[in-house]
């Protein structure tokens, strides 16, 4: 099993620029989230949702959109990257019961907007 | 509302010292408790869970006992390696909410 896949790994953008950070699952999970991880900081939840077509704002969802059309896919989109967005961004998912599992996070994807 | 506390770091040791990291929460009722490693460069890991009171999750040879007198869930290993350098995150969830709560983080570098 692949877990969970972010793509692309690396990324840096221009002030003002779009892109669409990629996350996928192949366990079929129910729930999925996006995070963000400034330097020694903690995670702030950008997005979540909890099935396809159903998505939430977390604390931090200023800036971003998200999408959730299959089970598998949950992208993120940057419409107008500003230097505050610098920071890496992890994807997460989970089953229903998360009391019971936790989550799974992708490895990341580093994003520096310059 | 629910919140996690860690201590602060970054925790420097010794390779086959003892090791402790704090974690105190608070949250009504019977919240599952976790602890996720993030190794340099990588996304979270789950180390250990607990999802009741006086459960002790174990793994690695890492060990937390959840304490529901204290509302403690500390992280321990009796030695550490240079391979456990890393971030180590505390977090919970409560009853049917969607998402855990996290603590800051503790960084912890292992010196040989």
């Amino acid at each position: 099993n692949a877990g969970v896949t972010q793509t692309p790994k690396f990324r840096i953008l221009k002030i003002g620029q779009s892109m669409t950070l990629q996350c996928a699952q192949d366990m079929n999970h129910n729930y999925m989230y996006w995070y963000r991880q400034d330097p020694g900081m903690g995670l702030k939840l950008i997005y979540y949702s909890v099935g396809a077509g159903i998505t939430d704002k977390g604390e931090v969802p200023n800036g971003y959109n998200v999408s959730r059309s299959t089970t598998e896919d949950f992208p993120l989109r940057l419409e107008l990257a500003a230097p505050s967005q610098t920071s890496v961004y992890f994807c997460a998912s989970s089953w229903r019961e998360v009391k019971e599992h936790g989550y799974t996070f992708g490895s990341g994807t580093r994003l520096t907007v310059v | 509302g629910n919140s996690v506390t860690q201590m602060e770091g970054p925790v420097t040791l010794s390779e086959e010292a003892f090791l402790t990291i704090n974690c105190t929460y608070t949250a009504t009722g019977y919240p599952s408790l976790f602890w996720y490693v993030q190794y340099p460069g990588e996304g979270l890991q789950l180390l250990l869970k607990a999802t009741k009171a006086d459960d002790k999750g174990s793994n690695k040879g890492f060990e937390a006992t959840y304490r529901k007198e204290t509302t403690s869930f500390h992280l321990e290993k009796g030695s550490v390696q240079v391979s456990d350098s890393a971030v180590y995150f505390c977090a919970l969830i409560r009853g049917s909410a969607r998402q855990l709560t996290f603590g800051s983080g503790t960084q912890l570098t292992v010196l040989p």
